[in-house]
């Protein structure tokens, strides 16, 4: 099946940073790739998603590109907020046949100084 | 449009006692996810149902979890008896056949059992 690597946090910035979370991944065929963020006592939320290779996906001012040729999907923010702390995470189908399923990279933990 | 429901939202239990959790899906939604996590394992698929039934039901840790899915818009999580080990927020999430690995999920239950 497929799985996906995240890199591990705690991660802290000052606001107006530049936030770089890294997503690898390996996978049969070209599944369509997830971003989900957590804020501090809620539920995951989908965040953004590509679906297919060189596809961009963006929301709320964070972007991530789905890039075959390095297996990646790299989630980045130009200026981070205080708002934007919470934890974030990687995710793909598991793999053909069985798409309803995610595969979850373990999370990133973001912390925005002001 | 109401999101996922979950109830409780908190419960506390002692050692031995049966517990309940509960979700209602999002309208119209067909599949069905109940996630555990933790600090130390993150997040964990329990089981998932499509139309009310269980697909996949590998992540459950063992007898004293069960699930059911009675109708499309109820389903229960059950641990009897409940450990302290079991301490930890419990999600359920819902996707629709359109969209099916778009996961909306509830607030969580966080359960501690003391």
């Amino acid at each position: 099946g497929n799985s996906v690597t995240q890199m591990e946090g705690p991660v802290t910035l000052s606001e107006e940073a530049f936030l770089t979370i890294n997503c690898t991944y390996t996978a049969t065929g070209y599944p369509s790739l997830f971003w989900y963020v957590q804020y501090p006592g809620e539920g995951l939320q989908l965040l953004l998603k590509a679906t297919k290779a060189d596809d961009k996906g963006s929301n709320k001012g964070f972007e991530a590109t789905y890039r075959k040729e390095t297996t990646s999907f790299h989630l980045e923010k130009g200026s981070v907020q205080v708002s934007d702390s919470a934890v974030y995470f990687c995710a793909l189908p598991l793999g053909a046949g069985n798409n309803r399923k995610l595969i979850w990279g373990l999370g990133t933990s973001l912390a925005v100084n002001p | 449009d109401a999101g996922v429901i979950q109830s409780p939202r908190h419960e506390v239990t002692e050692m031995g006692q049966e517990v309940t959790l509960r979700c209602k899906p999002i309208s119209g939604h067909n599949s069905l996810f109940w996630y555990r996590q933790t600090m130390m394992r993150g997040l964990e698929l329990l089981i998932y149902f499509n139309n009310n039934v269980p697909i996949d039901d590998s992540g459950m840790p063992e007898d004293r979890f069960s699930a059911k899915m009675p109708n499309a818009s109820f389903s229960t999580l059950k641990i009897q008896p409940s450990e302290p080990r079991d301490s930890a927020v419990y999600f359920c999430a819902s996707s629709s056949a359109l969209s099916v690995n778009e996961q909306f999920f509830g607030p969580g239950t966080r359960l501690t059992v003391l």
